[in-house]
């Protein structure tokens, strides 16, 4: 079945400092990759997507690619702020039900903390 | 527009107890999800409604656990009786049913169960 694998965290960082936190994937079909995030005390927000090889999602100075040939959706940021800190899971779906309607499948997330 | 809204955002009940999860999706969204993180592992899909119907509850543990959406409003998922390994974030999102293309699923903040 359809799976993602994210790189174990905690993550921690000093402010201004480059981000990258792995993830690869195991599906049939030509799945759409996410990006979530979940800020302490709120609710899970997609943070960016792709949904075909070679895309680049980006949002918030975020960026990651879809490398089909690698399998891996990998998120990356320049430069991280204090406010970054949160949990960060990677997902995929391929499963789109009638209605245009699709059920992600999450890694295990990974928590980044970024010290000033 | 409000989002997601689940309720309690906290729960600690005892083993064997009866406890009841609260889910209100945005209005107007047909489709509603559960999903439940247990500690330091996947976000797991439970079950998906389409209005008021069940569409795919492959992803629920037991029979301990009952899902409703009476009127494809609000949702309620009850697990009884509760268990140690229940415990855990339990998320909710919905998303809109739209013909033709894949449409978002926001997530509320989660209802964190503790089984004592």
């Amino acid at each position: 079945g359809d799976s993602v694998t994210q790189m174990e965290g905690p993550v921690t960082l000093s402010e201004e400092a480059f981000l990258t936190i792995n993830c690869t994937y195991t599906a049939t079909g030509y799945p759409s990759l996410f990006w979530y995030v979940q800020y302490p005390g709120e609710g899970l927000q997609l943070l960016l997507k792709a949904t075909k090889a070679d895309d680049k999602g980006s949002n918030k100075g975020f960026e990651a690619t879809y490398r089909k040939e690698t399998t891996s959706f990998h998120l990356e940021k320049g430069s991280v702020q204090v406010s970054d800190s949160a949990v960060y899971f990677c997902a995929l779906s391929d499963r789109i039900l009638g209605g245009g309607s699709y059920i992600p499948t999450f890694g295990r997330g990974t928590s980044l903390i970024v010290h000033p | 527009e409000a989002g997601v809204t689940q309720f309690p955002s906290h729960s600690v009940i005892e083993k064997g107890q009866t406890v009841t999860l609260r889910c209100d999706p945005i209005s107007g969204h047909d489709n509603l999800y559960w999903y439940r993180r247990v500690m330091g592992k996947e976000i797991k899909f439970l079950l998906h409604f389409v209005k008021e119907s069940k569409q795919d509850e492959s992803g629920m543990p037991n029979n301990r656990f009952l899902a409703e959406r009476t009127g494809g409003t609000y949702s309620t998922l009850k697990v009884q009786p509760a268990e140690l390994e229940d415990s855990g974030v339990y998320f909710c999102a919905s998303s809109q049913n739209r013909p033709g293309g894949n449409t978002e699923a926001f997530f509320g903040q989660g209802t964190r169960l503790t089984v004592v």
